[in-house]
């Protein structure tokens, strides 16, 4: 069973709609949550970070963490094209390293 | 100010031969990771540095690849006895205490084992 599990999509979705991408992992002791975008082409960029249950907001961005589901998402509000990216998300392990999912593209048309 | 510097930014090279691949990282950051990404997948990690030494070197695939961090600041990836499947995108991230501490991303070296 892979630690991070991700829908590799593609998810589409319109301009100016929520893009909802989700994540689960399997360690129970992670600690830390975190979500990179990733151009083609380009390197991993951090967007969000959630260390305790709940919601976290940023901006047009929302990430949710259910540490009893083992459950992390991230929401993208009034989304646009420049959004379409490959979201990574990635988990602290119970040795501190960050252990990445695959990632799902998402793709905003207009 | 400047981010995480890789060199080279590509690497063709033949099966059998040795590579290394450098990671020059933000100043002051003391912790160091290196990771390897195939094409449609994550970063998949391979070796962490806090300092000058291997905290964890857990995802080094075998005894060809070893990563060195002699003075705590510039990081050196070798791979020996390269093999096809070798090929990938290196990246190197820092961070300026831990994994508690956003990872910065190196734009990644292209290794190409032909």
């Amino acid at each position: 069973q892979k630690e991070v599990e991700q829908n590799s999509g593609p998810l589409s979705v319109p301009e100016g709609a929520i893009a909802s991408l989700n994540c689960t992992y399997s360690d129970r002791v992670s600690q830390s949550f975190f979500w990179y975008r990733q151009y083609s082409g380009k390197s991993p960029e951090l967007i969000m970070s959630i260390y305790s249950n709940g919601d976290k907001e940023d901006g047009r961005f929302t990430a949710q963490l259910n540490k009893a589901s083992q459950y992390v998402s991230l929401l993208i509000r009034d989304s646009q094209p420049s959004d379409s990216a490959t979201y990574l998300c990635a988990v602290t392990d119970n040795t501190d390293k960050l252990i990445f999912g695959t990632g799902t593209r998402l793709q905003v048309f207009p | 100010g400047a981010g995480v510097s890789q060199t080279p930014s590509n690497k063709v090279t033949e099966k059998g031969k040795y590579v290394e691949l450098r990671c020059d990282p933000i100043s002051g950051h003391t912790a160091l990771y290196w990771y390897r990404q195939s094409l449609g997948q994550g970063p998949e990690f391979l070796i962490y540095f806090q300092g000058t030494g291997a905290a964890d070197d857990s995802g080094l695939p075998n005894d060809r690849f070893f990563a060195v961090r002699p003075e705590g600041s510039v990081s050196t990836l070798k791979i020996q006895r390269t093999e096809r499947g070798d090929s990938a995108v290196y990246l190197c991230a820092s961070s300026l205490t831990g994994i508690n501490s956003p990872l910065h991303f190196g734009n990644g070296t292209r290794l190409t084992v032909t």
